[in-house]
């Protein structure tokens, strides 16, 4: 069964740490890897797209990273402005393309 | 438009009763998906179109959720006999390339009471 674990659930950081959060993935049929940022109440936002191991993104402060089993969204110096739920997704090839979720990780940056 | 539009943005209603949750897709996305997402957990995948033809729906629970979408455009999600269970943020997003990000609009929040 094709599976999305991300972890920490939550993670709290101090203005200016620097962290990474983990995805790791079970999957058939990889298509893609994607990052999203959720902010309360909102749809969850477009961040980066990976399509094979090695590959990295980067955008302002964070850069994604991609493996055969396991994803990393890297945060440097992060600002209270990050503080969001971020989400891990992979699609698939099914009989079209699925995208699948994981939980997320809850990040709280302190000023 | 030019984000994805979902209505109502709230619904409120009795268990037992109907409800249809609406999506206003990217104009020109051919893909649109529907999710649910309950507090603290990530969206759980219902419902694939490709088009007007469902390419993937094996995520929908049981059979009193449905959707359609029958121009390629605007999708309606139905379910009967709400139960409280139902309760969440049922998001929709689309996507012009498959493989592709998806955009999200703000979501539907049920409440079943």
């Amino acid at each position: 069964e094709d599976q999305v674990t991300q972890s920490p659930e939550a993670l709290r950081l101090q203005e200016g740490e620097s962290s990474s959060l983990n995805c790791s993935y079970t999957v058939s049929g990889l298509r893609g890897l994607f990052w999203y940022r959720q902010d309360p109440g909102k749809g969850p936002e477009f961040l980066f797209t990976l399509y094979s191991a090695g590959e990295e993104k980067e955008k302002e402060r964070l850069k994604a990273t991609l493996t055969k089993k396991e994803s990393f969204l890297h945060i440097t110096a992060p600002k209270p402005e990050d503080s969001a739920t971020y989400l891990c997704a992979v699609q698939v090839r099914t009989g079209g393309f699925k995208t699948i979720f994981g939980a997320g990780t809850r990040l709280f940056v302190k000023a | 438009g030019a984000g994805v539009s979902q209505t109502p943005s709230n619904k409120v209603t009795e268990k037992g009763k109907y409800v249809e949750l609406r999506c206003d897709p990217i104009s020109g996305h051919t893909a649109l998906y529907w999710y649910r997402q309950s507090l603290g957990q990530g969206p759980e995948f219902l419902i694939y179109f490709q088009g007007t033809g469902a390419a993937d729906d094996s995520g929908l629970p049981n059979d009193r959720f449905f959707a359609v979408r029958p121009e390629g455009s605007v999708s309606t999600l139905k379910i009967q006999r709400t139960e409280r269970g139902d309760s969440a943020v049922y998001l929709c997003a689309s996507s012009q390339l498959v493989p592709g990000e998806l955009f999200f609009g703000e979501g539907s929040r049920l409440t079943v009471l």
